[in-house]
């Protein structure tokens, strides 16, 4: 069984279009998690999302907002996707907010043309 | 400059070699976290450190926590293929519970 699921895996999508990005997690957590890996493989916090309290990273644009229907599920919408925003997005999760083994899914490559 | 600093940034050695991969944090260190990315995949965690002077290993691997000196250290003994990878050392920095990942170290063993 996965634990923390994303779909899809690889999205390729022209500049302005706005895409979704959904990730699942069947480990019964109560904080989750999206992360952004540059070209430099550099991992940066995007949102984390705890018992309907969400965080942002003050540098994210508000073009990209998370949306969490339930406790399992944090998606990511992007709104008018620039050449910037290609990376591989991660979705994680972990029992307690910033505390503890965080899982994370297996990532989403999203390449901006 | 990033609040989690790895060094070295790569590092390429033979099988069997011995290495060392270091974290500095610009801030208070409350807990460090150690993870490995393989290639291509997502992080799966190491191990977690949480006291000043902690000390832990699993296989091959052991991890220190120097508070004082807001420093972590990752030690490979006799590495192996398998231990190639992306290691990321990562921490909660500031309030509101955001976690902050190091910049990475890329290792590559050489049978």
């Amino acid at each position: 069984d996965t634990a923390v699921s994303q779909t899809p895996k690889y999205l390729v999508t022209q500049m302005g279009n706005d895409k979704s990005i959904k990730c699942e997690q069947n480990l019964g957590h109560d904080t989750m998690y999206w992360y952004k890996q540059d070209s430099k493989k550099f991992l940066k916090i995007m949102f984390s999302y705890n018992n309907k309290e969400l965080i942002i990273n003050e540098t994210v644009p508000n073009r990209f907002s998370p949306k969490s229907p339930d406790k399992a599920h944090l998606n990511l919408h992007i709104n008018s996707l620039e050449l910037g925003d290609s990376a591989v997005y991660f979705c994680a999760s972990s029992a307690l907010a910033g505390v503890g083994e965080q899982f994370f899914g297996p990532g989403t490559r999203l390449t901006v043309l | 400059s990033q609040e989690l600093e790895q060094s070295p940034q790569s590092l390429i050695v033979q099988e069997g070699k011995n290495l060392t991969i270091n974290c500095t944090s610009s801030k208070t260190l409350y807990g460090l976290y150690w993870y490995k990315q393989k290639y291509g995949e997502g992080l799966i965690f190491l191990m977690m450190l949480q006291k000043g002077g902690e000390e832990k290993s699993h296989e091959k691997i052991t991890a220190k926590l120097d508070e004082k000196k807001q420093q972590s250290s990752l030690h490979i003994t006799a590495s192996q293929p398998s231990h190639a990878g992306i290691y990321l050392c990562g921490a909660p920095l500031r309030t509101g519970n955001q976690f902050y990942f190091g910049t990475g170290t890329s290792l590559t063993v050489i049978p």
